[in-house]
This record gives C-alpha cells, structure tokens and sequence, in this order.
C-alpha cells in the first residue's frame, strides 16, 4: 500500500517571503503522477501542480513550484512571495494505476502572516 | 462551467437510515471518484470508476455502494448509515488513464450520522 508523509502538520510563513511544505511518498509503481491541491478554509479542492515521475525537469506553475527527488521519494511544495489568500490546506498526492487511484496525505496547514 | 456539482451540500441521518449522494459532471470525463474527507486524515478513496459501466473499490468502501449511470453521473449510497461514515464527502471527475491527469472536486457534502 502506498504510503504519504506530510510532516508538517501547520506552518507559518511571512507574506510575501517563500515556504517549503514537504511530502514524502512510498511507491512501488516506476510510473506515477504527483499532484499537490489546496483546500482552502471553504473546504473546496483545488489543484495546484503536477509533477511525473518521468519528468527530467522540476514542476513550475506561477508561485508553485515542486522539488522533486525522485531517488528519496520526495517532491516538496515550495510556493514563493507568500499571499495572505495562500493561507489553507495543502495536499500531497500520489497517482498510480493508471491515474485512478490518487491517494491524499494528511495534508500541511499553512497560515500566512501579514 | 459548473464542473463537478454534488448534493445536497448538507445531511443529518440518524442511525440505520439510508440515503443517496449525487454526483453529476458536465466536462465530458469519463473517470469519476468518491471520497471522504476526515478531520486530520486526508481524502481516503470510496470507490472509482474509470469509465462508464465500471466501478472498483477504493481504500474504504465498506458501508457503501456506488452506481455510474450514465458519463456524468455517478451516486453513492449509504444502505445503513452508521456514526463512523459521518465525514464530508467529495465526488471528482478526471480524464481516463491519465497519470497527468488531475482530479477535478465538487464542493462536497457534510454528512452527520447521530
């Protein structure tokens, strides 16, 4: 069974510098999606980035971008020039069989700090 | 664009009752998903189903039965509602077989079981 680890349960950041939220995983599929989705105090879900197991070069989608370290099983969150609206929960989350089974870690509370 | 719409967006049931959660996506997905949403636990998987006609079981399906009627609409079904399925609820949709493929949420439903 896979296995997710968020080992931050919340973390603070000052508006407008950088946070790194972490996320290891345990896979044993050699194909695999990584997405990370935000939920914010609303409680939608929202995707944020994707990264592929194949992929030579790390993910980047505006402020978002992931640390991917494929050999440690490891793809961190880092989101640069904190908003206060960043302020949610964010969600490391592995795909595999084919894309149908995305399992959620517990997820790291971010508060952003004017 | 309504994407992924759920309901009802509110249920209390009292032990022993059932009920049935709507699930209805107009992006032409074939893929759609049932989670649970627990609090410090992440979005654990109810059951999938990868195309019409399909469904599988996730990582938690016992108490619950799902029915894909058609492409857009997938249910899920509580026989015997129990306290332990009192969670918030999430239907998603993606595009089959895609391992880049992201999960697209409804805005849920919050469930009480007394």
């Amino acid at each position: 069974a896979q296995k997710i680890t968020q080992t931050q349960p919340g973390m603070f950041v000052q508006e407008k510098e950088a946070v790194t939220l972490d996320c290891t995983y345990d896979t044993s599929d050699p194909s695999y999606g990584l997405f990370w989705y935000k939920q914010p105090s609303s409680g939608e879900m929202i995707f944020l980035i994707y990264q592929g197991s194949y992929d030579q070069q790390n993910a980047t989608e505006g402020r978002y971008s992931l640390n991917f370290q494929k050999a440690r099983k490891s793809a961190n969150l880092v989101i640069s020039a904190s908003q206060l609206g960043d302020s949610a929960m964010y969600f490391c989350a592995p795909a595999t069989t084919g894309g149908f089974k995305t399992i959620f870690g517990a997820g790291t509370r971010l508060f952003v700090k004017a | 664009n309504a994407g992924v719409t759920q309901t009802p967006k509110f249920q209390v049931l009292k032990t022993g009752q059932s009920m049935t959660l709507q699930c209805a996506q107009d992006m032409n997905h074939n893929s759609m998903y049932w989670y649970r949403q627990d609090p410090g636990m992440g979005l654990r998987l109810i059951y999938y189903s990868a195309s019409e006609g399909t469904t599988d079981k996730g990582e938690v399906p016992n108490g619950y039965n799902v029915s894909r009627l058609n492409k857009r609409e997938f249910s899920l079904r509580l026989e015997s509602a129990a306290p332990s399925q009192t969670s918030v609820y999430f239907c998603a949709s993606s595009e089959e077989g895609h391992l880049n493929s992201p999960l697209h949420f409804g805005n849920g439903t919050r469930l009480t079981v007394t």
